[in-house]
């Protein structure tokens, strides 16, 4: 069964450094998300995009936050100076139609600002 | 604003037993309502989509419920097993389509 895979599964930064985290959704999937789960809280909405762009972004998703498609399997997203606060699991996820199908997730990567 | 609330936050059970899980949600106008499975460290399974037109959603020993009038929607495991325990995520769209909102989860222990 295709799945969303997502890579490093961990990365570790400096307070201040530029990461970028990436994704490659299910390939016949159109709309492509990004949430992150902070240690021992909900999963929380990021960005979504549709059609090489935005479609909508949450007030956590400020101008440190960008994402990109690049080719026609990858999209990522860049975090250009992490705060010790950005410390979280991201996942990426991916759906063909909503609301009519379901939402697919990756495994995350876990991001450890020092 | 979309608001998601999971009880109870952990439940423990002996192999065997059928338990549910609630979930309710504030704005009952969705178009869906998902759950999902969270392993530790690991991503989100999608469990089950139940769409705002059905009122039940099946898949093998699982069972979801939704009744958008009163904010609620139920998930039943049957026959529980120690393969189950994992933590179960409901969410429900939050604006549009695009964006879910999710609660807390319900922490599931299934002693062998």
């Amino acid at each position: 069964e295709p799945e969303v895979t997502q890579t490093p599964s961990h990365q570790v930064t400096q307070m201040g450094q530029e990461v970028i985290l990436r994704c490659v959704p299910i390939s016949n999937h159109l709309y492509f998300y990004w949430y992150r789960q902070i240690l021992g809280q909900k999963v929380e909405f990021l960005v979504s995009f549709y059609n090489n762009e935005i479609s909508e972004k949450s007030e956590i998703f400020d101008d440190q936050f960008s994402v990109e498609r690049p080719d026609g399997s990858n999209f990522t997203l860049k975090i250009r100076s992490t705060k010790l606060e950005d410390s979280a699991m991201y996942f990426c996820a991916s759906t063909r139609t909503p609301p009519n199908s379901p939402l697919h997730f990756g495994n995350g990567t876990r991001l450890t600002v020092t | 604003k979309q608001e998601v609330t999971q009880i109870p936050a952990a439940l423990s059970v002996p192999e065997g037993e059928n338990l549910v899980l609630n979930c309710s949600f504030t704005d009952s106008a969705i178009y869906n309502l998902q759950w999902f499975r969270q392993d530790p460290g690991k991503g989100l399974t999608s469990l089950l989509l139940i769409q705002s037109s059905q009122r039940e959603q099946t898949s093998g020993r699982l069972n979801a419920s939704l009744d958008k009038s009163s904010g609620r929607s139920t998930l039943y495991i049957a026959a529980s097993q120690p393969g189950d325990s994992a933590t179960y995520l409901c969410a429900a769209p939050s604006g549009s389509a695009r964006q879910l909102t999710f609660g807390s989860g319900t922490q599931l222990t299934v002693l062998p």
